[in-house]
């Protein structure tokens, strides 16, 4: 079974509507992140997690929302999607206590459509 | 502001072949950098990691990685290219900026392999 998995992994949606992106992992990482990958631009980070009570915006975090269920749950929200949001989206984890040099183990990632 | 730059977009080569990525960071102290590699539908998968110590760098795959503060580069090498290593590479460095310990992406190199 996969260490950090992603649902739904690929969504098409129309402008207007709510939509929510789930990840879930079960290396035990206490850090987890979001990013959005856009063809030539890389990634870049939505929003991160270094655990349950702590949620930190990232580079790009207008227009959407993150909830922190659990240590193992970090769920995106969309809550009005936009077209400009087309996009794939990366959940990631780490282990706080490695550090800064500690490797980040991605999902599969989630293609979401907004027409 | 800190920057991780990889100059080809796209690059060549035949299998068999060697090959050498380019990425360049901006940071004036020793920066964590490490290299990423997506296949096709796929999430990003760690080749290697420097934080300090010797600047060669042994990855998986076949892949290494060299260090060079002085040209602030960190290049991928691989000695013979396999027509599986056909997929987008990501160099990424820590940031200590705003987002602390989270990573900076450069915009990627799609590598393709010619029979």
């Amino acid at each position: 079974d996969a260490d950090v998995t992603q649902t739904p992994r690929n969504r098409i949606t129309k402008t207007g509507k709510r939509i929510m992106l789930e990840c879930s992992q079960t290396k035990g990482h206490d850090r987890m992140y979001w990013y959005r990958q856009d063809p030539g631009l890389g990634l870049r980070l939505i929003y991160y997690s270094f655990d349950v009570k702590d949620i930190n915006k990232g580079e790009i975090s207008d227009g959407y929302s993150v909830s922190r269920q659990a240590q193992a749950k970090f769920s995106l929200s969309l809550e009005s999607a936009i077209p400009n949001q087309t996009a794939l989206y990366f959940c990631a984890t780490s282990d706080l206590a490695g550090g800064p040099s500690d490797t980040q183990y991605f999902g599969p990632g989630t293609r979401l459509t907004v027409l | 502001a800190q920057s991780v730059t990889q100059p080809d977009i796209h690059i060549t080569v035949s299998e068999g072949a060697s090959l050498e990525l380019r990425c360049n960071y901006s940071y004036g102290a020793t920066p964590y950098l490490f290299w990423y590699v997506q296949s096709p539908g796929q999430g990003l998968q760690l080749l290697l990691k420097y934080f300090s110590g010797d600047t060669l760098v042994q990855g998986i795959k076949g892949f290494e990685a060299e260090f060079k503060r002085s040209q602030s580069s960190f290049n991928l090498r691989k000695p013979s290219v396999h027509w599986s290593d056909a997929a987008e590479y990501f160099c990424a460095a820590v940031n200590y900026g705003g987002s602390q310990g989270n990573l900076i992406f450069g915009k990627g190199t799609k590598l393709s392999v010619k029979p």
